[in-house]
């Protein structure tokens, strides 16, 4: 059974710095990984999402990078910014024809000014 | 484009109660899920519908109903409400598997408080 964990829960940073979640999975066997953001009392924004045969997607300050023999992946954020203090949710989509989810607990960040 | 809408966007029920959760996209997607967000176990899922005609159990189905009425439509059901139900729901939808496009997008929420 596939098992997606993310550490730390939470994290605090001074505004500028550069940052990374990470996000870890089980079952190596997975589709694609999709990391979301979700805002306070919203509902979660796609951020980025990389297919199992590729290695990272980039989307403005964001990078994700996935390693799939070691079960990783992590988000990069450059140049922090206040605005980016948020719930970030990975996600693992299985191997099998349907598309199911299995999201971590999430990482709450805190971009400090 | 709206994306996806949900209603209502909070319900309290009484226990034993029923009621529908409402979900509709516009963007022509093929699939669409139902999860449920709690404290301290994430976001799990309760159906999906990979395509028009079809639904499936997730991984916490029990207490509920799904209708894919069309396309665009997929609605979750309580026959009878639970406070375990208490929760906040959320939908979502793909283009589909296979067509590179298996991003999902999601639903504003419906918070339920179940009494």
């Amino acid at each position: 059974k596939q098992e997606v964990t993310q550490i730390p829960a939470a994290l605090s940073v001074p505004e500028g710095e550069n940052l990374v979640l990470n996000c870890s999975f089980t079952d190596s066997a997975i589709y694609n990984l999709q990391w979301f953001r979700q805002d306070p009392g919203k509902g979660l924004t796609s951020l980025l999402l990389i297919q199992s045969s590729q290695r990272e997607q980039t989307s403005g300050r964001l990078n994700a990078s996935l390693d799939k023999s070691s079960g990783r992946s992590t988000l990069y954020i450059a140049a922090s910014q206040p605005g980016d203090s948020a719930t970030y949710l990975c996600a693992a989509h299985g191997s099998s024809n349907t598309g199911k989810l299995i999201f971590g607990q999430g990482t709450t960040l805190q971009v400090k000014p | 484009n709206a994306g996806v809408t949900q209603t209502p966007k909070f319900q309290v029920l009484k226990t034993g109660q029923s009621m529908t959760l409402q979900c509709a996209q516009d963007m022509n997607h093929n699939s669409m899920y139902w999860y449920r967000q709690d404290p301290g176990m994430g976001l799990r899922l309760i159906y999906y519908s990979a395509s028009e005609g079809t639904t499936d159990k997730g991984e916490v189905p029990n207490g509920y109903n799904v209708s894919r009425l069309n396309k665009r439509e997929f609605s979750l059901r309580l026959e009878s409400a639970a406070p375990s139900q208490t929760s906040v729901y959320f939908c979502a939808s793909s283009a589909g598997l296979g067509t590179g496009k298996e991003t999902q997008y999601f639903g504003p929420g419906t918070r339920l408080l179940v009494l």
